[in-house]
C-alpha cells in the first residue's frame, strides 16, 4: 500500500524559511516523479513543484519560483520542499503527491499524503 | 499558463440523479486532463486520468470525456458518498494547473 506522510509544517513569521519533508513507502520510490500541491484554507488546489526520478529536473509554480526548492533522496525515500522568504499568501495545507506512471514527470497524481499545515503570520 | 475554468461552481442534486461537470481550458491540452474528488478534511483522490480513464478502484458510474479544450466528468447516478468537490487538472504544459473546483451538494 502506498503511503505518503508529510512533516515539517508550523507557524512562522513572514520572511523566514521552513523545510517540509515527505516520507514515502509501499512503492519503488526511485521510479516515480514526486510533487507538492498546496491548498489555502477554504480554497482550491494549487500545484507547487515537481521533481523527476533522479532529481535532475525540477519544476515550479510561478508563485514560488525562486523561493522554493524541491529535492529528493532516493536512498531514504523522501522528498523535501525548502521554502524560503515565506509570505502570508504561502499559508496552506501542503500535500505530497506521487505521479501515476513510472518515469513520467508530468502526470496525474494517484496518491496523496494527508498534508502538513504551514501558517505564515506575524 | 493554461487556465482551467470549471462550471458550475456548485451543483445541487439528489441521490440517484446524474451529475455533469464541465472543465474548459484556455488552450488545448489534448487528452492530458485529470479529475480529482475531495471530501472535507481529506486529501484529493484521483478519479479520471487522461480525460477518460478511470483510476484504480473508481466505480463505473464515473466517466470522463472530451479532448482539446472542453471536458466533462459525468456521474451517472449519484451515491451519498459522491457529494464532494471535484477538480480538473492539466498536465500538458508547465506549470501544471488546476481548475477552481465544482462542489456537488445534496439538494
Amino acid at each position: 500500500e502506498v503511503q505518503l506522510l508529510e512533516s515539517g509544517g508550523g507557524l512562522v513569521q513572514p520572511g523566514v524559511s521552513l523545510r517540509l519533508s515527505c516520507a514515502a513507502s509501499g512503492f519503488t520510490f526511485s521510479s516515480y516523479a514526486m510533487s507538492w500541491v498546496r491548498q489555502a484554507p477554504g480554497k482550491g488546489l494549487e500545484w507547487v513543484s515537481s521533481i523527476s526520478l533522479t532529481g535532475g529536473r525540477t519544476y515550479y509554480g510561478n508563485s514560488v519560483q525562486g523561493r522554493f526548492t524541491i529535492s529528493r533522496d532516493n536512498s531514504r525515500n523522501t522528498v523535501d520542499l525548502q521554502m524560503d522568504s515565506l509570505r502570508v499568501e504561502d499559508t496552506a495545507l501542503y500535500y505530497c503527491a506521487k505521479g501515476r506512471r513510472i518515469g513520467w514527470s508530468d502526470d496525474a497524481f494517484d496518491s496523496w499524503g494527508p498534508g502538513t499545515m504551514v501558517t505564515v503570520s506575524s | 499558463e493554461i487556465v482551467l475554468t470549471q462550471s458550475p461552481a456548485t451543483l445541487s442534486l439528489s441521490p440517484g440523479e446524474r451529475a455533469t461537470l464541465s472543465c474548459r481550458t484556455s488552450q488545448s491540452v489534448s487528452s492530458h486532463l485529470a479529475w480529482y474528488q475531495q471530501k472535507p478534511g481529506q486529501a484529493p483522490r484521483l478519479i479520471i486520468y487522461d480525460a477518460s480513464n478511470r483510476a484504480t478502484g473508481i466505480p463505473a458510474r464515473f466517466s470522463g470525456s472530451g479532448s482539446g479544450a472542453d471536458f466533462t466528468l459525468t456521474i451517472s447516478s449519484l451515491e451519498p458518498e459522491d457529494f464532494a468537490v471535484y477538480y480538473c487538472q492539466q498536465r500538458t504544459t508547465w506549470p501544471l494547473t488546476f481548475g477552481g473546483g465544482t462542489k456537488v451538494e445534496i439538494k
